[in-house]
Parts: C-alpha cells; structure tokens; sequence
C-alpha cells in the first residue's frame, strides 16, 4: 500500500550517544527518500536525501542507510545533541512528475542531559 | 535561501466561516503542496499543484479546496470551516525538475474552528 513507516513513535538517548531512527516504506519502486527534521512549532527542514542507487549518504553529523531487500531506511545520528531534540520524518517520492512525497508518521528523539 | 511564508501562524474561525490560508515561496518553484498534520497522523497531503493553475486531489481533499493564479502563491480554502478542520496547516514548495525532490516548508498556521 501506500505508506511510509516508522518502527517507534518516540526514541529517548544520552546527549553524546549515537541516534538510530528507523523507517520502513512500502513501494519497492521508490527510487528517492529523505528525511526532515521538525522542531516544536517549525516546519520540517530537510536534513538529508539519498536515492536508490545509493547504500549509504552522509552528511554532518547524520548518515542515511538504505537498504532496498528489505525496504528499509535509517537516519543515524552521531554524538547527539540536545538541539537534535525533534520529531523526524522519513518521505519517500512518489511520483517524480510531480514532486509528491509520501510522509511517514514521525519519530520523537529525546535527548537526556 | 529559499523562503516559503504563510500569512497566519495562529487563526480561530467560526464553524461555517469561508477560510483562506495563503501561501508564497520566492524561488520560482513549479511545485507547491498544502498538508495538514496531526498527532499520530503525520503530514497528509490535501492538494498540490505542479503548475500555475493546475491543481491535483492529495490524500484528503475534502472540504478544501485550492487556487493557484500565479506561481509563488498557493492558496487553500476551506469553504466552510468545521471543528474537524481545527489543525496545524503547512505548506510546501519544490522544484518541478532537477536531481532533488526536496520539499521547502513554511512555519504552518495553527487554525483552530470553534
């Protein structure tokens, strides 16, 4: 079906420690994902992308993995910080004619001082 | 840096009212998108729109509807307003072509339908 997923809907670390936020997406044929950042009364900001000929991408301080077998995507997060603290979101394309993205749910990340 | 703006940030309605949300991006995009998101929900996407005076159905459109006359402004009506409507709305703008596919938000605007 049409759907972007997220395995937890809150995910609380220790400032310093690494994050793992996980997504789960439906359509196989998916051939571009990003994830977006929002924070307590923003918008979602774009952290970072990957497209489906790619394993992994990365940018500061945050990788994306994709793996295609089992249609899975993750967003780690290296040394987090308190102002990582947001809702993420996982989107995938779902047609690139016009520029529709299908949302995941969301993920809470709390990070204790 | 690309900005998208929304004229309100907060607005209360009454049920029945006609309500106009609006929205401007200034980087020329040919893509603009109208969510609504709420708890547990994520982002749903209520119309878009890939070109001036082009508009397509999302995922929940009914009740809205759009209207796009020039290329940085997107506008969403809600012909009359109900207490189900009450959400946080947030618009987006996107480059039609291109290697990304990256969404551009604005701040949303917090309706709340009394």
């Amino acid at each position: 079906g049409e759907s972007v997923g997220l395995h937890l809907p809150t995910l609380s670390v220790q400032e310093g420690d690494n994050s793992i936020i996980n997504c789960a997406y439906s359509n196989s044929a998916s051939d571009y994902f990003i994830w977006y950042k929002q924070e307590s009364g923003k918008g979602p900001q774009f952290i970072i992308d990957i497209r489906s000929n790619m394993d992994k991408r990365q940018g500061q301080r945050v990788t994306v993995l994709l793996n295609k077998t089992v249609k899975h995507l993750s967003l780690q997060i290296a040394a987090t910080q308190p102002g990582d603290s947001a809702v993420y979101f996982c989107a995938e394309i779902w047609s690139s004619n016009t520029g529709k993205l299908i949302f995941g749910q969301g993920t809470t990340l709390q990070v204790k001082p | 840096d690309v900005k998208v703006t929304q004229s309100s940030r907060y607005l209360v309605k009454r049920t029945g009212e006609k309500v106009f949300l609006e929205c401007v991006q200034d980087m020329d995009h040919e893509n603009m998108f109208w969510y609504r998101q709420d708890p547990g929900l994520g982002l749903r996407l209520i119309y878009f729109s890939y070109d001036v005076k082009m508009k397509e159905k999302g995922d929940i459109p009914e009740g809205y509807s759009v209207s796009r006359e020039k290329k940085e402004r997107f506008s969403l009506i809600l012909e009359s307003a109900s207490t189900n409507q009450t959400s946080m709305y947030l618009c987006a703008s996107s480059f039609g072509r291109g290697t990304s596919y990256e969404q551009y938000f604005g701040p949303g605007t917090r309706l709340t339908v009394t």
